[in-house]
């Protein structure tokens, strides 16, 4: 099975900066079928990109999805207070899907 | 709008069965898998496998065959997972959640159903 790693474990940083959070895949996801999770405290994961780099509905602009290779990028251009959170990445493109471990985005 | 509704919170003993439902509603139920994903406390999320609700096919994750079933009532929309032969460390939060193809991302999901495994 495929093997998601992400980085880094934890993003510390203020309102308003970028969000750089990364994912790497063990090896080729199919089709590049890659999504990004949110996951506040309590509450279910929400579908933010899928197929790596196309935004869900009713997502802001903020957010936005690359891949180079086996390397998935989720960028947040300005942090808002409520992007504070934790974000998974999990690839569908290779049976079974996975996840990776998670990345914690806190306030600086 | 588009929702799926989880059973309630459960308190197993080692070795018993669970059995999780997830009610959805807003959408044709068989035009739509249902995956099931589950969360230990403090932990990241685990794909458990999905229920074809048109076919009524499943498909799992190889660490959970022989313990678990996913089946479904077309009837009342409702999607549900079996978990049996309970241990301590399947202790977590059971998530149902739909996608339009087996292979897709998961949009939306239920709001979880706590599942305590303790003597």
């Amino acid at each position: 099975e495929i093997v998601l790693t992400q980085s880094p474990g934890t993003l510390s940083l203020s309102p308003g900066e970028r969000a750089t959070l990364s994912c790497r895949a063990s090896q080729s996801v199919s089709l590049n079928y890659l999504a990004w999770y949110q996951q506040k405290p309590g509450q279910a994961p929400r579908l933010l990109i899928y197929d790596a780099s196309r935004r869900a509905t009713g997502i802001p602009d903020r957010f936005s999805g690359s891949v180079s290779g086996t390397d998935f990028t989720l960028t947040i251009s300005r942090l808002e207070p409520e992007d504070f959170a934790v974000y998974y990445c999990q690839q569908y493109g290779n049976s079974p899907a996975t996840f990776g471990q998670g990345t914690k985005v806190e306030i600086k | 709008q588009v929702q799926l509704v989880q059973s309630g919170a459960e308190v197993k003993k080692p070795g018993a069965s669970v059995k999780v439902s997830c009610k959805t509603s807003g959408y044709t139920f068989t035009g739509f898998y249902i995956h099931w994903v589950r969360q230990a406390p403090g932990q990241g999320l685990e794909y458990m496998g999905w229920i074809n609700p048109h076919s009524g096919d499943t498909k799992f994750v190889q660490r959970f065959q022989g313990r678990v079933t996913m089946t479904r009532d077309t009837s009342i929309s409702t999607a549900y997972m079996d978990l049996s032969r309970l241990k301590s460390d399947d202790t977590a939060v059971y998530y149902c959640a739909r996608s339009p193809i087996a292979a897709a991302e998961l949009d939306p999901w239920g709001q979880g159903t706590l599942v305590t495994v303790s003597s």
